[in-house]
């Protein structure tokens, strides 16, 4: 099983919509979590950490459910600028290094 | 906001070749990291660095080496350029508790 797991996609959504990403992770001994955003042909950059009670930044809304090892990202009201791929990411204990996953890749459309 | 700074966006190296990818940060982090990332492959960490002078293999540190003298400063060598180290390479720095910053890439070309 790969350590950090995502639907690969693409997804393409029309503006306005509701879209959501899952992830798993194989380590259940990770610690934190996050999820970087990656624009073509650019470096990731940090969207939003993800809590264990989940947290919310505007549009964006993610979760934890650590029994299940699995982290979900919700986009609501999709615009243009949100395309994208998004990466989840993992931190394991006694470790220097996050875990990435490969991506998703969003097209919101017109 | 922490700075990554890569120094070179783009290059254009010949097989065989040394080449050097220089990479600085300016927040006193103690961890840096290189990776390279390729469609498909995702991020693969080639090595990284937890403080001065230290330095640990990643996932795929074979035809590459790396150099820490001072804190802010992480470079990464490849001993001998080939064509299969074509790739997009980030470097990122990270704080304890916190994910990375990455500098913008440096896009390599090996011919």
């Amino acid at each position: 099983r790969k350590e950090v797991e995502q639907d690969p996609g693409p997804f393409n959504v029309p503006e306005g919509a509701t879209v959501a990403f899952n992830c798993t992770y194989s380590n259940s001994a990770s610690q934190s979590f996050f999820w970087y955003r990656q624009d073509c042909r650019k470096e990731p950059k940090l969207l939003m950490s993800v809590y264990s009670s989940g947290n919310e930044d505007g549009r964006f809304t993610a979760q934890l459910n650590r029994a299940s090892q699995y982290i979900s990202l919700l986009i609501r009201d999709s615009k243009l600028s949100d395309s994208a791929t998004y990466l989840c990411v993992v931190f394991g204990a006694g470790s220097y290094q996050l875990t990435f996953g490969k991506g998703t890749k969003l097209s919101v459309i017109p | 906001d922490v700075k990554v700074t890569q120094s070179s966006r783009y290059l254009v190296k010949r097989t065989g070749e040394k080449v050097f990818l220089e990479c600085v940060q300016d927040m006193d982090h103690e961890n840096m990291f290189w990776y390279r990332q390729d469609p498909g492959l995702g991020l693969r960490l080639i090595y990284f660095s937890y403080d001065v002078k230290m330095k640990e293999k990643g996932d795929i540190p074979e035809g590459y080496s790396v150099s820490r003298e001072k804190k802010e400063r992480f470079s990464l060598i490849l001993e001998s350029a080939s064509t299969n180290q074509t790739s997009m390479y980030l470097c990122a720095s990270r704080d304890r508790g916190n994910g990375y910053t990455f500098g913008s890439g440096t896009r390599l070309t090996v011919v």
